[in-house]
C-alpha cells in the first residue's frame, strides 16, 4: 500500500505568520500534489511537482509556495498566513505519466489561521 | 478544456435502496475516469477506475461503466448501507493531474 504522510496534522497559526506543511512519500512516485479542501467542498489544486526540483502552479497558487527538494518530500509554504487560508490541506502522490494513474493521499493537515 | 460534472450535490437515501451518482465529462483525449470516496475526516481513497469503453468495473459493491458515446461514468450500487455515507468524487485524467468533479455528498438514513 502506497504511503503518504503529512505533518503537522493540526496547526494553529497567527495572521501574518509563516506556516510550512510537509509531505513525505515512500512510493518513489514522480508526481506530488497539494490540495486544499474547505468544509463539505471539493479539492482544489494549489501546487504540484513532476519530480525533485520542480514545482508547478495549480489552480489556486496565490499566497502559497511549494518546494520539492527530493523525490520523497514536498512542502507547502504559506509565507504570510491569512484567515482565508484556514482549511484542510491534502498531499497526494502518483506515478503515472499523462495523469492516468491513481493518486494516493495523505491523511490531511488541518490549518487554522487566527 | 477538460471538465467533470457531477449534477447532484447532495443525495439522501434510506438504507437498502439503490443509488446512482451521475458523472459526465468533457475531454479531447482518450478518457481515464476515477471515482474516489471520502469518509468524514478521512482522506479520499480510490473506489473505481476505468478507461475501457462499455466495460463494467466493480469494487466493494459499487460499479460503474464508462460510456464514451455519452461521456458518462455513473456510479451505482444496488443496496446502500449506512457505511456508504460519504463524499464521492468523480475525476478525469488530465495532463499530470486529475480533473475533479465538485463531489456528491451521500447520506444514508436507517
Amino acid at each position: 500500500e502506497a504511503a503518504v504522510t503529512q505533518s503537522p496534522r493540526n496547526k494553529v497559526a497567527v495572521t501574518g505568520g509563516k506556516v510550512t506543511l510537509s509531505c513525505n512519500q515512500t512510493n518513489n512516485h514522480n508526481n506530488m500534489y497539494w490540495y486544499r479542501q474547505d468544509t463539505g467542498h471539493g479539492l482544489r489544486l494549489i501546487h504540484y511537482s513532476y519530480g525533485a526540483g520542480s514545482t508547478e502552479k495549480g489552480d489556486i497558487p496565490d499566497g502559497y509556495k511549494a518546494s520539492r527538494p527530493s523525490q520523497e518530500n514536498f512542502s507547502l509554504i504559506l509565507e504570510l498566513a491569512t484567515p482565508s487560508q484556514t482549511s484542510v490541506y491534502f498531499c497526494a502522490s502518483g506515478d503515472a505519466q499523462g495523469g492516468t494513474g491513481q493518486l494516493y493521499f495523505g491523511e490531511g493537515s488541518k490549518l487554522t489561521v487566527l | 478544456g477538460d471538465s467533470v460534472t457531477q449534477t447532484e450535490g447532495l443525495v439522501t437515501l434510506t438504507k437498502g435502496l439503490p443509488v446512482m451518482l451521475n458523472c459526465t465529462y468533457q475531454t479531447t483525449y482518450s478518457p481515464f475516469l476515477f471515482w474516489y470516496v471520502q469518509h468524514l475526516n478521512e482522506a479520499p481513497k480510490l473506489l473505481l477506475k476505468s478507461s475501457t469503453d462499455n466495460k463494467r468495473t466493480e469494487h466493494q459493491g459499487f460499479y460503474a461503466t464508462l460510456h464514451k458515446s455519452s461521456s458518462s461514468f455513473h456510479l451505482q450500487k444496488s443496496s446502500v448501507q449506512l457505511s456508504d455515507s460519504a463524499l464521492y468524487f468523480c475525476a478525469l485524467s488530465g495532463n499530470y493531474q486529475l480533473i475533479w468533479g465538485s463531489g456528491t455528498k451521500l447520506i444514508i438514513k436507517p
